[in-house]
């Protein structure tokens, strides 16, 4: 079972920022918040990953909360080529040995023109 | 070019056959990844490698063989194919922390 829980779907228009919301209530002291999004009939694609601080790269930035239990990730000027499912998960780099990823539903980010 | 190819894209085969599927990385990463994806499943670990010449089982890993003789390829079996090994299956490359999945196989067993 996933141990985040994200929206379903949602919305965005083009060139506005999507924000994307994440629930992580039960994420250990040494576990990363990583962010995938999957295209239709692709691999996933890593987008970013924090532990407690927020972080920004070329395709996104995310918004962790200080108990981090939750965060954002969020894409600042959606594109069409934005539409995906967004996977939010959680990883240690201890404990994640015979785990692996886990993805749950994700969030189907739809980018409306 | 570099990156991380899987073959063959689709495949359909039949119960009790066995089917190996190719992945190739040009990265020189030293962790590989075998994944599994299903409606209603999400993505699951089948097998993992950390080098060549070793690996470990992942979350659901009865039913498949994999091999690492070589840093840059990490082939994943099916020794008897059944219906519920019906699936796409990813392979991924990369450090602990992240990873770079290739494309896909589509595997039908009828």
């Amino acid at each position: 079972d996933a141990k985040t829980t994200q929206p379903t779907s949602m919305d965005c228009a083009e060139g506005r920022a999507a924000n994307l919301p994440c629930n992580h209530s039960t994420i250990s002291g040494n576990e990363y918040v990583y962010w995938y999004r999957q295209i239709h009939s692709q691999g996933p694609q890593y987008i970013i990953h924090g532990l407690k601080n927020n972080e920004t790269n070329e395709m996104a930035s995310l918004i962790i909360t200080e108990d981090r239990k939750s965060s954002t990730l969020i894409l600042p000027h959606a594109t069409l080529r934005d539409t995906a499912v967004y996977y939010c998960t959680q990883w240690g780099d201890s404990g994640g040995g015979a785990d692996g990823l886990t993805f749950g539903k994700g969030t189907h980010l739809i980018i409306q023109p | 070019d570099a990156g991380i190819t899987q073959s063959p894209r689709y495949k359909i085969t039949e119960t009790g056959r066995q089917v190996t599927l190719m992945c190739h990385q040009t990265w020189s990463h030293s962790y590989m990844f075998w994944y599994r994806q299903d409606l209603g499943h999400g993505l699951r670990l089948i097998y993992y490698s950390a080098a060549a010449d070793i690996t470990d089982k992942g979350e659901v890993p009865d039913g498949y063989v994999v091999s690492r003789s070589k840093t840059e390829n990490f082939p994943l079996t099916l020794e008897s194919a059944t219906r519920s090994q019906t699936s796409v299956y990813f392979c991924a490359s990369g450090g602990w922390e992240t990873q770079y999945f290739g494309p896909g196989t589509r595997l039908l067993v009828l």
